[in-house]
């Protein structure tokens, strides 16, 4: 059974205080593997794709990285306004083009 | 960046009303949308999927004549809840896949039925 699983389900840091968010996953075949930023109330956020083990992508203070296993979402000096609910989510080599939600991690950054 | 509206942003009804809910993707077509349900501090709940000129498919527990949903053009989708109960209360989110298989949200609709 396809499955993805998130940790921590939360993290506190203190800004400035680099940390990792960590997205297993079981599937027969990835397509692949969605991060998105959440805040309360509205729409989950595109962040990044991807495809292939060994990928990895950048933005701003985000960096997301990938195996054959898990994906690791690494926030480097992070700020307050990075707090929210970060969501991974795989799509599966079916024709169903449905994405499999990891339950999220969410992530509060203290000034 | 791809952008995804919905309409209305909240919208608060009558138990028994129907409540009408659009998704547009703004800058690019999709030929597959999505319809998911939210609750309080919870993942998200895929309902249907949506796709353009055919009938949607809807998950296992989730009333076909209940939610009805229209993906009338590549840009367009809808989603009616008919009759809508206090149970129905809801954050409802669409989503619209793009040709590279990303799937970008709209900002949600937050439904009350009184």
């Amino acid at each position: 059974e396809d499955q993805v699983t998130q940790s921590p389900e939360a993290l506190r840091l203190q800004e400035g205080e680099s940390s990792s968010l960590n997205c297993s996953y079981t599937v027969s075949g990835l397509r692949g593997l969605f991060w998105y930023r959440q805040d309360p109330g509205k729409g989950p956020e595109f962040l990044f794709t991807l495809y292939s083990a060994g990928e990895e992508k950048e933005k701003e203070r985000l960096k997301a990285t990938l195996t054959k296993k898990e994906s690791f979402l690494h926030i480097t000096a992070p700020k307050p306004e990075d707090s929210a609910t970060y969501l991974c989510a795989v799509l599966p080599m079916d024709s169903s083009y449905k994405l499999i939600f990891g339950s999220g991690t969410r992530l509060l950054v203290r000034p | 960046g791809a952008v995804v509206s919905q309409h209305p942003s909240r919208v608060i009804c009558k138990s028994g009303t129907s409540v009408k809910i659009e998704c547009r993707s703004l800058d690019f077509q999709a030929t597959t949308m999505f319809w998911y349900r939210q609750f309080p501090k919870k993942s998200l709940m895929l309902m249907a999927t949506s796709n353009e000129g055919s009938k949607a498919t809807y998950e296992q527990g989730v009333e076909k004549d209940k939610f009805l949903i229209n993906h009338a053009s590549l840009t367009l989708s809808t989603l009616t809840v008919t009759s809508a109960h206090p149970e129905d209360s809801s954050f409802y989110i669409c989503s619209a896949m793009d040709r590279y298989n990303e799937q970008f949200f709209g900002p949600g609709t937050r439904l009350t039925v009184l």
